[in-house]
């Protein structure tokens, strides 16, 4: 069973640019969550999908978005990037919702803003 | 909110010492608990989790217990190997009401030298 892939595995963007970053999960898997892994501030939570519709968003600005297609797979795009959005974007992927789903995660997208 | 401390580290051992990692949280309700592994260049993998108060998860000689009345999911291995060395992440998932999301610790960064 392929687990959940990312693409592309590395990108280097300048300042003012936008970005789309995409995720396949785990086939079956209807919920898709998206991390920012900094240095400094960790992994933190952007937002997750289940069923195409967004149901939970973490404390980020306007300028990261994201959709869910019909098959599941996921993007994530980042407006104006800016030189913090420098980051490793994880993306996870589990059955449903709930404290009983396991989240698993792809290998990530490096994003290097210049 | 939700929030995971873990001690940051780095740890640094000798092969076959006995390795634990401290992981207290925050959070209301009944939170599932985990620990993830993240080696380099790759996304994070499950390593163990607990889903209820004194339950004892464990995998790979790694081992962690739920203890709801220290809020803390501390973990442990009797003898580590120099490829146990990665970072480790404790994590908590609270589903209640739509908090659908992993609230990570910032890590721990484990060498383990022969």
């Amino acid at each position: 069973k392929a687990g959940v892939t990312q693409t592309p595995r590395y990108l280097i963007k300048t300042r003012g640019q936008q970005v789309t970053l995409s995720c396949s999960p785990i086939s079956g898997h209807r919920s898709v969550s998206w991390y920012q892994q900094t240095p400094g501030q960790g992994l933190q939570f952007l937002f997750e999908y289940f069923s195409e519709t967004q149901r939970n968003k973490g404390n980020f600005p306007g300028r990261f978005s994201g959709r869910q297609f019909s098959n599941s797979r996921s993007e994530m795009n980042v407006s104006t990037l800016e030189l913090g959005d420098s980051a490793l974007y994880l993306c996870a992927s589990s059955l449903g919702q709930g404290r009983n789903n396991e989240q698993f995660f792809g290998p990530g997208t490096r994003l290097t803003v210049l | 909110g939700d929030s995971v401390t873990q001690m940051e580290g780095p740890v640094t051992l000798s092969e076959e010492a006995f390795l634990t990692i401290n992981c207290t949280y925050t959070a209301t309700g009944y939170p599932s608990l985990f620990w993830y592994v993240q080696y380099p260049g790759e996304g994070l993998q499950l390593l163990l989790k607990a889903t209820k108060a004194d339950d004892k998860g464990s995998n790979k000689g790694f081992e962690a217990t739920y203890r709801k009345e220290t809020t803390s999911f501390h973990l442990e291995k009797g003898s580590v190997q120099v490829s146990d060395s990665a970072v480790y992440f404790c994590a908590l998932y609270n589903s209640g009401g739509s908090n659908y999301k992993l609230t990570f610790g910032k890590g721990t960064l484990l060498t383990v030298n022969p």
